[in-house]
């Protein structure tokens, strides 16, 4: 069964800093996509990056990286330089295969808390 | 802003009631997903239409249905409501020119459920 594990139920960091939050993930299926969510209190899922199975490279947006290790099925995502902005709910989560519109599985999520 | 809006925000039922949720997808997306969010959990996938025809079924009971029109928004009826409905009912749209592999979910705001 596909599973998507994110064991920081809440991670703190100042301001600038960089930090990690983890993901695993468990499939039998050699293709598939990985995401990161970000979830403000406001409630809208707000994409933040993609990870293919297949690609070679980690994914870079802006401040955000995926940390992509396929041997340990982690795909951990660094926000680099905090900002007071940032502190929200973020998951991570996975699309089985390559079939367009194929359902999101989704972790129980990290809160992160950025203080100044 | 994703483009993906929901209706209403809120709303507050009373136990054996039926509620209708709405959806309007990104302009060009085909595809609409729903969701269920309870209270610090992540998202749970509850069905997902393509084209106005369900494709692919969470492990949702039948009292769970939706629709899709033909121009892309979409619907998601819950009969006899229980009080574990009350959660955070999530929307998202998407296309496969995308690109296959990729088809990233674009995410609305939620219509926040309470039911008494």
């Amino acid at each position: 069964a596909q599973k998507i594990t994110q064991t920081q139920p809440g991670m703190f960091v100042q301001e600038k800093e960089a930090v990690t939050l983890d993901c695993t993930y468990d499939t039998s299926d050699p293709s598939y996509g990985l995401f990161w969510y970000k979830q403000p209190s406001s409630g809208e899922m707000i994409f933040l990056i993609y990870q293919g199975s297949y690609d070679q490279q980690n994914a870079t947006e802006g401040r955000y990286s995926l940390n992509f290790q396929k041997a340990r099925k982690s795909a951990n995502l660094v926000i680099s330089a905090s900002q007071l902005g940032d502190s929200a709910m973020y998951f991570c989560a996975m699309r089985r295969g390559r079939q367009a519109g194929t359902a999101l599985i989704f972790g129980k999520g990290t809160t992160l808390s950025v203080s100044s | 802003e994703t483009g993906v809006t929901q209706s209403p925000t809120h709303l507050i039922k009373t136990r054996g009631q039926q509620v209708t949720l709405r959806c309007s997808s990104q302009s060009g997306h085909n595809t609409v997903s729903w969701y269920q969010q309870a209270l610090g959990q992540g998202p749970q996938f509850i069905f997902q239409y393509y084209r106005e025809e369900e494709n692919g079924r969470g492990n949702f009971p039948p009292r769970f249905s939706g629709l899709q029109f033909p121009n892309y928004s979409s619907e998601l009826n819950v009969n006899a409501l229980e009080l574990d409905d009350s959660a955070l009912y999530l929307c998202a749209s998407s296309s496969p020119t995308q690109g296959e592999a990729k088809n990233i979910q674009y995410f609305g705001a939620g219509t926040r459920l309470s039911v008494l």
